[in-house]
């Protein structure tokens, strides 16, 4: 059964600093693959996704994430955070594109000044 | 503007209450979900329907039921039988060629 594992509950950084969520997933074959930010009460919204081909995404908002088969990895990373990137974070995972997604349990980003 | 709508974006339900929780996009999507989300749980989900009149259980269907009458619309009704509704609500859909989902602005469900 596919699963996705988001190991950091919270992160904090300051403004400006460089910025990596991780995400490992379990799936045999290659996954899609998703990257989602939500922030307080809102719905989610797409940052980036991998189907195949180049294993570096780049995503909206300066993001980019790097697909990893050997460590069933997914990370997200930005090199300079701004403050207005704190938000909720969700890797997620599925079979094919219409497949139903599995999420991470996602990472919450505090960002100070 | 395309997207998906979701309504109300508060509900307030007494015990034993059956409410409906409204989904709507005009995306022309094929494929809808419903998810819930809790503090610290992610996003688990109930149903989802991949075409009209045909939908499939969730991880957590128990207490929902829902429907697939028009290709825009998939509305959630939660039960008296979920015993533990209170949570935030959110509707999906996705397109046959873009993989990702699109997300609502979410329900807000409190059980008095």
């Amino acid at each position: 059964a596919q699963s996705v594992t988001q190991p950091d509950i919270h992160i904090t950084v300051s403004e400006g600093a460089s910025l990596e969520l991780r995400c490992n997933y379990s799936y045999g074959a290659t996954p899609y693959l998703f990257w989602y930010v939500q922030s307080p009460g809102q719905g989610l919204q797409l940052l980036l996704k991998y189907f195949s081909g180049d294993t570096l995404v780049q995503g909206i908002k300066g993001f980019e994430a790097e697909f990893k088969r050997s460590q069933s990895s997914f990370n997200l990373r930005k090199p300079s955070v701004h403050w207005s990137d704190a938000a909720e974070y969700f890797c997620a995972v599925g079979r094919y594109n219409t497949d139903k997604l599995i999420f991470g349990t996602g990472t919450r980003l505090q960002v100070f000044p | 503007d395309g997207g998906i709508t979701q309504s109300p974006k508060y509900l307030f339900r007494k015990e034993g209450q059956n409410v409906t929780l409204s989904c709507e996009q005009n995306l022309n999507h094929d494929a809808m979900y419903w998810y819930r989300q809790d503090p610290g749980q992610g996003l688990r989900l109930i149903y989802y329907s991949q075409i009209v009149n045909d939908f499939q259980k969730g991880d957590i269907a128990e207490g929902y039921s829902v429907s697939r009458e028009k290709k825009e619309s998939f509305p959630l009704t939660v039960t008296s039988a979920q015993k533990n509704p209170t949570a935030f609500y959110l509707c999906a859909s996705t397109g046959t060629n873009g993989g990702e989902q699109f997300f609502g602005p979410g329900t807000r469900l409190t059980v008095l």
